[in-house]
């Protein structure tokens, strides 16, 4: 398996647009978890997923933050409107269960908002 | 409520020499344990784990972890780090109910020649 998949690598945008990243968790893992690391506030989970329903959503921000997993192969978080506050890396992640098996974590998408 | 915390937040120490990266966690039930380490760039990948069992844990590249239950601890050891080792180092567990790691704020540690 090519590991959990993250689209795009980079991301620059202006205030006020759309931001929609995306990921593709490794096949036949039933939790997906979506991370954001800043300097500040280190990693912080936003949202995480058991079977594509969402679990918990209490790390998200704020209203303009959804995420959504249509299958158990897909998953995106988008961002409307962006502010250059959201600037950050996010982590998507996913596991075959949770407790004692380990996350797998994507290379991360680097959103900068000007 | 459940946590983990760091206490340093970056350590740098000179290549051949030992390390050890502090992690501390708060939780009335049991858990497991974690270290994850970033390279610059890069996403986070497991380099130990405790479930059960011995209370020392080895992981990849050198390192290990010893679990403490009475001091709520799971201290990240190696005894000659390299400067390949630079990197972010996270300390994260699993606790009780939440389906979800927990992870410290990271520790930077920074090897030199």
């Amino acid at each position: 398996d090519a590991g959990v998949i993250q689209s795009p690598r980079h991301e620059v945008t202006e205030m006020g647009q759309e931001v929609t990243l995306r990921c593709k968790p490794i096949s036949g893992h039933d939790y997906l978890f979506w991370y954001r690391q800043t300097m500040m506030r280190g990693l912080e989970l936003l949202i995480y997923f058991n079977n594509n329903v969402p679990i918990d959503d209490s790390g998200m921000p704020e209203d303009r933050f959804s995420a959504k997993m249509p299958n158990a192969s897909f998953s995106n978080l988008k961002i409307q409107p962006s502010e250059p506050r959201d600037s950050a890396v996010y982590f998507c992640a996913s596991s075959h269960s949770t407790g004692d098996t380990e996350a797998f974590f994507g290379q991360g998408t680097r959103l900068t908002v000007v | 409520a459940q946590s983990v915390t760091q206490l340093d937040s970056q350590v740098p120490v000179f290549e051949e020499a030992p390390v050890e990266l502090r992690c501390n966690y708060s939780s009335s039930v049991s858990v497991y344990l974690f270290w994850y380490v970033q390279y610059p760039n890069q996403g986070l990948q497991l380099l130990l784990k405790y479930l059960s069992g011995s209370t020392l844990v080895k992981g990849i590249n050198g390192f290990e972890a010893e679990f403490n239950k009475s001091q709520t601890s799971f201290h990240l050891r190696k005894p000659s780090v390299h400067i390949s080792d630079t990197a972010e180092y996270f300390c994260a567990f699993y606790g009780g109910s939440q389906g979800n790691l927990i992870f410290g704020k990271g520790t930077k540690l920074s090897v030199k020649p």
